[in-house]
């Protein structure tokens, strides 16, 4: 039973530029969230997606946005990259059930903005 | 806006003693707390929720607590072994249709042997 996965593990990208990160979730599981985490810090909620549907938002500007395929596995896509959005990205996934599901992280992505 | 504060942000144990971490959380909807470890370089790994309807759960050496009125829960972690140490973070969820869940800034929990 594989469980959750992300690529790329390690990212650099240069201010400005464009970065798509990948995530498949754990085998059952229809619901993919999306955090990031800075060093030291808690992860903070970007997005959830569900039934291919940004469902519910955190405060992160437009340049954040996601997207989630047939085979439930999503993408989170970030423009215009800042130095400040140099930080470990995770997704979560989880079974819909309404509310409150337990979620489980992937590895995570580690994104460095030089 | 949505909150989860978290208390201590250090905490050290002698290896056997207790730990407790303490949550405080803004958003009275909220109806789901997880909480996670994280142990360095890796990703962050459930090990106890409780929902709203509930006001205690334990499991083996960890149990969590849950006062809605003063919307505060805790963790308690007993007879502490050195490979507990890492950081742990507390998290409030809410939403049917698709939810939000917001997470404390952590504790580093250190178990000196």
């Amino acid at each position: 039973d594989a469980g959750v996965t992300q690529s790329p593990t390690h990212l650099i990208k240069t201010r400005g530029q464009q970065v798509t990160l990948r995530c498949s979730p754990k085998s059952g599981h229809d619901t993919v969230s999306w955090y990031q985490q800075a060093l030291g810090q808690g992860p903070q909620f970007i997005f959830q997606y569900y039934e291919e549907e940004e469902r519910q938002r955190g405060n992160f500007p437009d340049r954040f946005s996601g997207h989630q395929f047939p085979n439930y596995s999503s993408e989170l896509n970030v423009n215009a990259l800042l130095l400040g959005d140099s930080a470990l990205y995770l997704c979560a996934s989880s079974f819909y059930s309404g509310g409150g599901e337990t979620q489980y992280f992937g590895p995570g992505t580690r994104l460095l903005v030089l | 806006g949505e909150n989860v504060e978290q208390h201590p942000s250090t905490l050290s144990v002698q290896e056997g003693d207790s730990a407790v971490i303490k949550c405080t959380y803004s958003d009275s909807a909220s109806n789901y707390f997880p909480w996670y470890k994280q142990e360095l370089g890796k990703r962050p790994q459930l090990i106890i929720d409780i929902r709203s309807n509930v006001g205690e759960k334990k499991d083996q050496r960890i149990a969590v607590t849950l006062n809605k009125t003063a919307k505060h829960f805790s963790l308690h972690i007993t007879e502490t072994q050195p490979e507990d140490s890492a950081v742990y973070f507390c998290a409030a969820s809410k939403g049917t249709g698709g939810f939000k869940t917001i997470f404390g800034a952590g504790t580093r929990l250190f178990v000196k042997a």
